[in-house]
């Protein structure tokens, strides 16, 4: 069974930084792109990032381009969204989610997701 | 960056209806457009994926359709827990990757 679990999430200040984590099992993980995507309260889903497989490339939505940074450690099943210079515009539900294929770009199992609060 | 619109905001309707969504993109995005459902405090699941094709696990009473820039997701005969809010998503022309805005489907 795949799962995917969220960790990390919180109250920041403006300015701050966070990382968040996300947890896979179930699936070969390394052979799959991993993605974030978010949604402010009340809003719709924004995408955040996406890497492959392998790690080797990784694109990001204009809003979060040089503030945040997505990883992942094949070894150890994670995948992480490093946040800096967060802004009140960042407070969501960070959701990962796993792309049906190693680079398809819709995602076939979600997380339940992290909240984050941006506030001072 | 392709934007989708999703139409009605808002559908009202009575389990046994029939649901008709749409989702139009501002440039064509070929036949790459999935369909997620969103329950409140849950994540979305993905219904179907390149306009027509059924996610593992998803009942047969939803369809998808369309190609280009118009799309329709149906769902046959509205079942309880079939409502929910509904999110299109392209992966045509990316980054970035992009959704509609939602439809809310609530019960009549």
């Amino acid at each position: 069974e795949v799962q995917l679990l969220e960790s990390g999430g919180g109250l920041v200040q403006p300015g701050g930084s966070l990382r968040l984590s996300c947890a896979a099992s179930g699936f070969s993980f390394s052979s799959y792109a991993m993605t974030w995507v978010r949604q402010a309260p009340g809003k719709g889903l924004e995408w955040v990032s996406i890497i492959t497989g392998s790690g080797g490339s990784t694109y990001y939505a204009d809003s979060v381009k040089g503030r945040f940074t997505i990883s992942r450690d094949n070894s150890q099943n994670m995948l992480y969204l490093q946040m800096n210079s967060l802004r009140a515009e960042d407070t969501a539900v960070y959701f990962c989610a796993k792309d049906r294929a190693n680079w398809n770009a819709d995602f076939d199992y979600w997380g339940r997701g992290t909240l984050v609060a941006v506030s001072s | 960056e392709i934007v989708l619109t999703q139409s009605p905001a808002t559908l009202s309707l009575s389990p046994g209806e029939r649901a008709t969504l749409s989702c139009r993109a501002s440039q064509s995005v070929s036949s790459y457009l999935a369909w997620y459902q969103q329950k409140p405090g849950q994540a979305p699941r993905l219904l179907i994926y390149d306009v027509s094709n059924r996610a593992t696990g998803i009942p047969a009473r939803f369809s998808g359709s369309g190609s280009g820039t118009d799309f329709t997701l149906t769902i046959s005969s509205l079942e309880p827990e079939d409502f929910a809010v509904y999110y299109c998503q392209q992966r045509s022309n990316w980054p970035p990757i992009t959704f509609g805005q939602g439809t809310r489907l609530e019960i009549k």
